[in-house]
């Protein structure tokens, strides 16, 4: 079964400044997603990506696909407390369409920033 | 547009009852599925669906069922609660390019 590692899994910055978390897969990679999710709340989808060097931007996040690496990683440039809370990833595990309802996810990245 | 509507948003159950979780979509994706979120163990699949009438099972099925007689709704069912059964639920609603989540329930099985 695919597994997917997430580092850090927990980072602190001071607002302002920039920071990038990791999604590492054990298997290729068919598709990834990023999620935000604040404590006791839902997941917040921020973007999909499907194609090797595919590169997608959401406001100041940035999320990039490294299919050779089976990697993903998303940017948060300038960062801002409203920022704060679980990054996770998601991803499909097999090609074709029956998998976009099966995801696996890691195990989520803790970010705190400090104003 | 409501999305991925989840309901109830908070469940306490005795050890062997049993109950529905309700979850509706409205933007007509294919996809639907359930997740459990717990401490230590991040979101398993429970259950999913690739359309109405068609059903399968995830990593963590036992203990649930589940239906697609609709596009819309895609209800989970605990047969006999179990402690092991206190986690946080989502439901999420999939299409090609997006997977969209409901806001959760959270289950306590005493």
């Amino acid at each position: 079964s695919q597994e997917l590692e997430q580092s850090p899994q927990s980072l602190i910055v001071q607002e302002g400044k920039n920071l990038t978390i990791n999604c590492t897969s054990s298997k290729t990679l068919y598709g990834l997603y990023w999620y935000k999710q604040k404590y006791g709340e839902g997941l917040i989808f921020l973007m999909m990506l499907q194609k090797g060097g595919e590169e997608k931007s959401h406001e100041k996040i940035t999320a990039k696909l490294d299919e050779k690496k089976q990697q993903s990683s998303l940017h948060i440039t300038a960062s801002q407390p409203s920022h704060a809370g679980i990054y996770l990833c998601g991803a499909i595990s097999n090609a074709g369409g029956t998998s976009y309802g099966k995801l696996t996810f890691g195990q989520g990245t803790i970010l705190t920033v400090h104003p | 547009n409501a999305g991925v509507t989840q309901t109830p948003k908070f469940q306490v159950l005795k050890t062997g009852q049993s109950m529905t979780l309700q979850c509706a979509q409205d933007m007509n994706h294919e996809y639907m599925s359930w997740y459990r979120q717990d401490p230590g163990m991040g979101l398993r699949l429970i259950h999913y669906s690739v359309g109405a009438g068609i059903t399968d099972q995830g990593e963590v099925p036992n203990g649930y069922n589940v239906s697609r007689s609709t596009t819309e709704d895609f209800p989970l069912r605990l047969l006999s609660a179990a402690p092991s059964q206190t986690s946080v639920y989502f439901c999420a609603s999939s299409y090609g390019t997006g997977a969209f989540f409901g806001q959760g329930t959270r289950l306590t099985v005493v």
